[in-house]
């Protein structure tokens, strides 16, 4: 049972544009979600996260959205240069009183075109 | 340096045989983690550890071990390893105190094990 998924196993978009991931989940207790990005021969690296008490959150060309009622989280990036091309993981947390665990989707593969 | 490593990088084994991988931090976490990625599947969390005397198992720790030496290492070992066992295997810590982002993990390079 894949509580986090994403359904888009890759990507590509051209250089300068806007890249957008997208992530579904099925557990309502999820209360916190993250994306990680992933080169070849590396472990993931954070890269942005939001709490389920925000719609929104951004960090410089990265923005976090997540839409509670559709159970969806979204990670746009704006504009995609080459270094952006990587495998993105989605993942999310439920509340275990300070014992919360990971839980991955499946991962995207975006490549930005130059 | 880097602050989470994993040895080895590649190990090429044969069915039935014991394989152990290491994963030591230099970060000061307490809580240290173990999943493997295969293709499609994404990270699936094998076994992790919250401190020194805690561990526990995660969604898939059928056919393997761990053992936490001390706060900055963690070694899975797989008692007889078998062809679905080949994957990318990660380590990952993260700080209970930290107050920054919630759960946020660290991963090692990672261990790619191929099973034959």
């Amino acid at each position: 049972d894949q509580q986090v998924k994403q359904n888009s196993p890759s990507l590509s978009v051209q250089e300068g544009r806007i890249s957008i991931l997208n992530c579904d989940y099925t557990n309502s207790m999820f209360d916190y979600f993250l994306w990680y990005k992933k080169y070849p021969a590396e472990g993931p690296t954070f890269l942005i996260s939001i709490s389920s008490i925000k719609d929104k959150n951004e960090d410089g060309r990265f923005t976090v959205f997540l839409n509670k009622s559709a159970k969806h989280l979204s990670l746009h990036i704006v504009p995609s240069q080459p270094g952006d091309s990587a495998v993105y993981f989605c993942a999310a947390s439920a509340p275990n009183f300070g014992n919360e665990k990971l839980t991955f989707g499946t991962g995207t593969r975006l490549t930005i075109i130059p | 340096d880097a602050d989470v490593t994993q040895t080895p990088r590649n190990r090429i084994t044969k069915t039935g045989k014991r394989i152990m991988l290491e994963c030591s931090q230099t970060k000061g976490h307490d809580r240290m983690y173990w999943y493997r990625q295969d293709p499609g599947l994404g990270l699936r969390l094998i076994y992790y550890s919250f401190d020194v005397k805690d561990i526990n198992k995660g969604e898939i720790s059928d056919g393997y071990s761990v053992s936490r030496q001390a706060q900055a290492k963690f070694s899975l070992s797989l008692e007889s390893a078998i062809p679905n066992q080949t994957a990318l295997y990660f380590c990952a810590t993260s700080d209970s105190f930290s107050g920054g982002s919630k759960n946020e993990q660290f991963f090692g390079p990672g261990t790619r094990l191929t099973v034959l």
